[in-house]
């Protein structure tokens, strides 16, 4: 089964900081990897696929890079809403369709 | 719009069962793949089980497999997830989620609110 580790597993920042995930395969996994936002008892949100897409009505502030093993998810000036807990996703090779462990963003 | 609705959650004794259920709408459902997902208190996310838009195939993680089910009623925008001989760990909240695009297995677009099981 392909791992995802991302790192850090949490960061504190502030409203308009720009923060930087990162999310490392086990191996090769082209572009297929999409990133989630979830918010405590909010159902997960889509917030990019296929490594740099996004999805439409996902604010621009977000963006994603990469390909093979290696991938970021950056979100600029950081608003009040983006406070949540990021997991990154590979769709290459499946099943198992595995997540990341993580990222919390927090407020400092 | 599109929405997907879990239900079925609830308290179960160790080694019990529960049958969770997502009702879809707003989107042609038989077109569409769908995958239960859940998150234990503290941990991540863990994909569950994925069903292929006919039905035709099926897949678990391993954790779940041989003791849960996943199945779906085309003609009512209804997908299912039989859980058995349930143990502790299981305790989560579950989550179903639609593909991105018709026939395909990439990516979950749509989510919905999840339904709590502790066991």
């Amino acid at each position: 089964d392909i791992q995802l580790t991302q790192s850090p597993s949490s960061l504190s920042a502030s409203v308009g900081d720009t923060v930087t995930i990162t999310c490392r395969a086990s191996q090769s996994i082209s572009i297929y990897l999409n990133w989630y936002q979830h918010t405590p008892g909010k159902a997960p949100k889509l917030l990019i696929y296929g490594a740099s897409r996004l999805p439409s009505g996902v604010p621009s502030r977000f963006s994603g890079s990469g390909s093979g093993t290696d991938f970021t998810l950056t979100v600029t000036s950081l608003q009040p809403e983006d406070f949540a807990t990021y997991f990154c996703q590979q769709s290459y090779v499946t099943p198992p369709w595995t997540f990341g462990q993580g990222t919390k963003v927090e407020i400092k | 719009q599109v929405q997907l609705v879990e239900s079925g959650g609830g308290v179960v004794r160790p080694g019990g069962s529960r049958r969770l259920s997502c009702a879809a709408s707003g989107f042609s459902f038989s077109a569409y793949g769908m995958h239960w997902v859940r998150q234990a208190p503290g941990k991540g996310l863990e994909w569950v089980a994925f069903i292929f838009y006919d039905g035709t195939e099926k897949n678990y993680g391993d954790s779940v497999k041989g003791r849960f089910t996943i199945s779906r009623d085309n003609s009512n925008n209804m997908v299912y997830l039989e859980m058995n001989s349930l143990r502790p760990e299981d305790t989560a909240v579950y989550y179903c989620a639609k593909v991105m695009k018709a026939h395909d297995t990439n990516g979950m677009d749509v989510w919905g609110q999840g339904t709590t099981v502790t066991v």
